[in-house]
C-alpha cells in the first residue's frame, strides 16, 4: 500500500522555467510533509517542509503547496537551474509523531536543460 | 548532508557472508534511523534507534537483519547470510532529540551481493 505517491517518474524543463513536482497521499492522518533532493550516489538532502496547518511554504526558489482536501502537494522551483537536476522525493511521517520515521514516494527525476 | 558519516561507501559480499554497515550521526544527535533503497524504488524505513535502545524496528526484515546504537561508537546495521535481494543502498539519518520530523542523511552505503 503506497501511501505517498509520485506518479511522474521524470520531468524535463528548460532552464529558467518553472518546475512543478507533484505528490499525492492517501492517509488523511498525515500532518507534515517534507521534500528531499537526491543526487546520484549521494544521500537525500532536506529541501523544504510544510505543516498541514498551512497551505503554502516558501524558501527562496522553492515553494511547497498543500491541498488537504485533494490530498495533494506540489513543489515549485522557480526559476529552474541545471544544478536542480536530481531526484526529488516527497515524504510524510508515519507511526509515532515527531520522529524521523518517514514514508517516501518513489521519486521524480528532474532534468533541467540549459 | 549535515555530517552524518557512513562507511563503507561501497561493499561487495558473496552470498552467505555478513555485511556490517556503520553510521556516525551528526555530533550531538541522539536519534539514528536506517533506510534502504532498492533499485528503482523510494527509500523504505527500517529501524529507529536511540543510544542503547531500539525504538522502532517495524521496517526490519524479520530474519538476518539487526541494528544497534551503542553508548560509545557508531550505529551498526548488520546483515547476516546476505542474499542477492539485499543488494541496495542503505542510508543512515540522524536528528537531535525533539527535533521533529526533519532528519539528515548520510551519503549511503551501497551493498552489492554477488
Amino acid at each position: 500500500d503506497q501511501q505517498v505517491k509520485q506518479n511522474s517518474p521524470s520531468l524535463s524543463v528548460q532552464e529558467g522555467r518553472i518546475s512543478i513536482l507533484n505528490c499525492d497521499y492517501t492517509n488523511s492522518m498525515f500532518d507534515y510533509f517534507l521534500w528531499y533532493k537526491k543526487y546520484p550516489a549521494e544521500g537525500p538532502t532536506f529541501l523544504i517542509s510544510i505543516s498541514s496547518i498551512k497551505d503554502k511554504n516558501e524558501d527562496g526558489r522553492f515553494t511547497v503547496f498543500l491541498n488537504k482536501s485533494a490530498k495533494h502537494l506540489s513543489l515549485h522551483i522557480v526559476p529552474s537551474q541545471p544544478g536542480d537536476s536530481a531526484v526529488y522525493f516527497c515524504a510524510a511521517p508515519f507511526g509515532s509523531s515527531n520522529t524521523g520515521k518517514l514514508i517516501f514516494g518513489q521519486g521524480t527525476t528532474l532534468q533541467v536543460k540549459p | 548532508n549535515a555530517g552524518v558519516m557512513q562507511n563503507p561507501r561501497h561493499l561487495v559480499r558473496r552470498r552467505g557472508q555478513e555485511a556490517r554497515l556503520r553510521c556516525s550521526p551528526v555530533k550531538g544527535h541522539s536519534h539514528v534511523y536506517w533506510y534502504r533503497q532498492l533499485p528503482e524504488e523510494g527509500l523504505k524505513f527500517m529501524v529507529y534507534l536511540q543510544k542503547e535502545n531500539i525504538i522502532d524496528e517495524s521496517g526490519m526484515p524479520k530474519e538476518r537483519f539487526s541494528a544497534e546504537f551503542p553508548k560509545e561508537g557508531p550505529s551498526i546495521l548488520r546483515i547476516q547470510q546476505v542474499v542477492r535481494g539485499d543488494s541496495a543502498a542503505y542510508f543512515c539519518a540522524s536528528s537531535e532529540q525533539d527535533s521533529g520530523n526533519t532528519i539528515y542523511f548520510g551519503e549511503g552505503s551501497w551493498l552489492t551481493v554477488v
